[in-house]
């Protein structure tokens, strides 16, 4: 019973690098989200999609790309990482409609 | 755009004492809440939700919360708490963008157990 899957846990980039946060999900939800945790002001919404080749930004886009060519799977890519992206990073899904979001674990990202 | 606020960002209370954490949102229109529980190194899980009906909505691990319309709120509350509820909480209310749900949260309330 995997839900929301979420690679790598850690990772520690410096600045300028480039990465590609995985998730994956096993439910067919069609809604899928990335949101980022910072202490002290919750999670903010970075990208989402409602579908398959479908995607949308949300509150706090700049720096980061997504694509979502499966229903499965929902990368979210830093192309030139810098220390304000460090932070916590989760990934969620959903059905449509009145269905709650289902999180993965999270990846903890540090930019030094 | 809908927020939401969270009045306390640390409760600490003993083990077996009732605790409400505080929950408001500025929507104004009808409004789907939720509460979200995060224990250490680990995502959020659903507590409960708000979609219509009973304003009295009960949830997981005996917490329960109450919408009030006319106050624009949703506390959170368990009248007695235990240690295994220490965790991070967040309160968080939809918002559709486009057919596409999107959660707004608060900035969570971290509540402490105290033996």
């Amino acid at each position: 019973n995997a839900g929301v899957t979420q690679t790598p846990k850690f990772q520690v980039l410096k600045t300028g690098q480039s990465m590609t946060l995985q998730c994956a999900q096993d439910m067919n939800h069609e809604y899928m989200s990335w949101y980022r945790q910072d202490p002290g002001m919750g999670l903010r919404l970075i990208h989402y999609s409602v579908g398959a080749g479908i995607t949308d930004q949300g509150e706090v886009p700049n720096g980061y790309n997504v694509s979502r060519s499966t229903t499965e799977d929902f990368p979210l890519r830093l192309l030139s990482a810098a220390p304000s992206q460090t932070s916590v990073y989760f990934c969620a899904s959903s059905r449509q409609g009145n269905s709650p979001l289902h999180f993965g674990n999270g990846t903890r990202l540090t930019v030094t | 755009a809908q927020s939401v606020t969270q009045l306390d960002s640390q409760v600490p209370v003993f083990e077996e004492a009732p605790v409400e954490l505080r929950c408001n949102y500025s929507s104004s229109v009808s409004v789907y809440l939720f509460w979200y529980v995060q224990y250490p190194n680990q995502g959020l899980q659903l507590l409960l939700k708000y979609l219509s009906g009973s304003t009295l909505v009960k949830g997981i691990n005996g917490f329960e919360a109450e919408f009030n319309k006319s106050q624009t709120s949703f506390h959170l509350r368990k009248p007695s708490v235990h240690i295994s509820d220490t965790a991070e909480y967040f309160c968080a209310v939809r918002e559709m963008i486009q057919g596409a749900q999107k959660l707004v949260f608060g900035q969570g309330t971290r509540l402490t157990i105290n033996p």
